[in-house]
């Protein structure tokens, strides 16, 4: 059974750069499309990107110009950075397995726990 | 992007009613839309993919029908376990976009 482990530094200042990682355990990081999605307190979710074993990826947007998601195979890891970051960044961010068309049609078949992050200075 | 309208967002329900959720799209998403259920504090966890396929380990309750930019959850016989949020979320085009979410609660 897959598991996911977000983690990240909790509390930061604006204009730093966010950086979290996601262990993965119980699978492996092929094939799959491991993604980001954030949830501000008290409101709904919002899709960042994935990055996929093969080294492709895909960001939204409006957060590509701050954005990067990286694989590390050999850690079984995943990592987000996001640059420049404000108090509209305070979310709490989940990584996710996204499944092929065959195991879950694209859907996001597994989630970690979640970190928050808290943006203030 | 493709935004997803949810109709209602809130819910008031008791245990044993039948419950639906509508999901509309901006634009026709054939049948990749997926729904999500949500209990405070804890991630999202996967009910319906491909518009209608059950994942693995949900209960038979849950059902979902649809394509192109209409799609409905529907809980069959309201569960104390089933109070939740509900989004939806489309799989067709990038960015992916969720719904605003449905909150369901004990009327």
């Amino acid at each position: 059974q897959v598991q996911l482990q977000e983690s990240g530094p909790g509390l930061m200042k604006p204009s730093e750069t966010l950086s979290l990682t996601c262990t993965l355990s119980g699978d492996s990081m092929r094939n799959y499309y491991w993604s980001w999605i954030r949830q501000p307190p008290g409101k709904g979710l919002e899709w960042i990107g994935y990055a996929h074993y093969s080294g492709i990826s895909n960001y939204n947007p409006s957060l590509k110009s701050r954005l990067t998601l990286l694989v590390d195979r050999s850690k079984n890891q995943l990592s987000l950075n996001l640059r420049s970051v404000t108090a509209a960044d305070t979310a709490i961010y989940y990584c996710a397995r996204g499944g092929t068309y065959d195991s879950s049609g694209y859907s996001l078949d597994s989630w970690g726990p979640g970190t928050l992050v808290t943006v203030s200075s | 992007d493709i935004q997803l309208t949810q109709s209602p967002s809130f819910l008031s329900a008791s245990v044993g009613d039948r419950v639906t959720i509508t999901c509309r799209a901006s634009q026709g998403l054939g049948n990749y839309l997926a729904w999500y259920q949500q209990k405070p504090g804890k991630a999202p966890k996967l009910l319906i993919y491909l518009a209608s396929t059950l994942q693995s380990g949900v209960p038979s309750r849950f059902s979902g029908s649809g394509s192109g930019t209409e799609f409905t959850l529907t809980i069959s016989s309201l569960q104390p376990e089933d109070f939740a949020i509900y989004y939806c979320q489309q799989v067709n085009t990038y960015p992916r976009t969720f719904g605003q979410g449905t909150k369901v609660e004990i009327k």
